[in-house]
C-alpha cells in the first residue's frame, strides 16, 4: 500500500529535550516536505526537498532541522524545543512537478504528529 | 499578503443538500494549481479535487466539483448532497508557479453537516 508514515503519532515532551519525529514513503517519491498546522492558519511549510542531500527552508524553519540523507526517509528534528513548537506537523511527499503540474502532482500526507511541548 | 483566503471559519448544510465553500487566491504566475483537501476530526489529510490554472473545464470527482473562476481568482469547492460524513475540516491550497511542489494553504472552513 502506498503511504506516508510518521512516527511518533502523539508525543509530550518538555523545554529544550531535543526528539525527531520521523516520516518514510514508499512511493519513491522525490519531493518531501513538513508542514505544522496551528488553528486560523493553515498548513505552514517548515522544511523541504527536492532529492536526496537537498533540503531547503519553507516558510516557518526556525527551530527546525532536516536531513535527507535516503529518498524514503525525511526526519524532522527539534533541537531544542519550546512550547510555542507545539502544533500538529505532517509530512508529506509527492513526484516533482512538472513543467505544467498535474494532479498526479498532489502531495500525499502522512497521518499527522500532535507535539506538545511543556 | 494572503495567498489563500477561506472566508467561512465554519459552516452548517443540512444533509442531502449541496453546500459551497469559497476559496479565493492570489497569484501573478501563470502556471499554478489548486488543491482541496478534507481533514476529518481523526486528523489525516485527504486530497480530494484538483484544478489547474490551465484547464477550461471545471474539475469533478463524485460528489466534489469545483467552481473555477480564473478573473476572479476564485476555486469554490461545491460538495453535492452531502452527507453526515462530510463533516469536517476543508482546506483550499495552491501550488504556484512551473516545476513547483510547496502548496500554500487557507485557514481551512469547518463544515458540519446537520441530519
Amino acid at each position: 500500500e502506498a503511504q506516508v508514515t510518521q512516527n511518533p503519532r502523539y508525543l509530550i515532551t518538555v523545554t529544550g529535550k531535543k526528539l525527531t519525529v520521523t516520516c518514510s514513503q514508499n512511493m519513491n517519491h522525490e519531493y518531501m516536505s513538513w508542514y505544522r498546522q496551528d488553528p486560523g492558519l493553515g498548513l505552514r511549510q517548515i522544511y523541504y526537498s527536492m532529492n536526496v542531500e537537498v533540503t531547503d527552508k519553507g516558510d516557518v524553519p526556525e527551530g527546525y532541522k532536516v536531513s535527507r540523507k535516503e529518498k524514503r526517509n525525511f526526519p524532522l528534528i527539534l533541537e531544542s524545543p519550546s512550547p510555542n513548537q507545539t502544533s500538529l506537523y505532517f509530512c508529506a511527499s509527492s513526484p516533482v512537478s512538472g513543467q505544467w503540474g498535474t494532479s498526479t502532482d498532489t502531495q500525499y500526507f502522512g497521518p499527522g504528529t500532535r507535539l506538545t511541548v511543556l | 499578503a494572503q495567498k489563500i483566503t477561506q472566508t467561512q471559519p465554519g459552516m452548517f448544510v443540512q444533509e442531502k443538500e449541496a453546500v459551497t465553500l469559497d476559496c479565493t487566491y492570489d497569484t501573478s504566475d501563470q502556471s499554478y494549481g489548486l488543491f482541496w483537501y478534507k481533514q476529518p476530526s481523526s486528523g489525516e489529510m485527504i486530497f480530494l479535487i484538483y484544478q489547474g490554472s490551465y484547464d477550461e473545464q471545471n474539475a469533478t470527482e463524485g460528489r466534489y466539483s469545483l467552481n473555477f473562476q480564473k478573473a476572479r481568482k476564485s476555486a469554490n469547492l461545491v460538495i453535492s448532497a452531502s452527507q453526515l460524513g462530510d463533516s469536517a475540516m476543508y482546506f483550499c491550497a495552491m501550488r504556484e508557479g512551473t516545476y513547483g511542489n510547496k502548496l500554500v494553504f487557507g485557514a481551512g472552513t469547518i463544515l458540519r453537516v446537520k441530519s
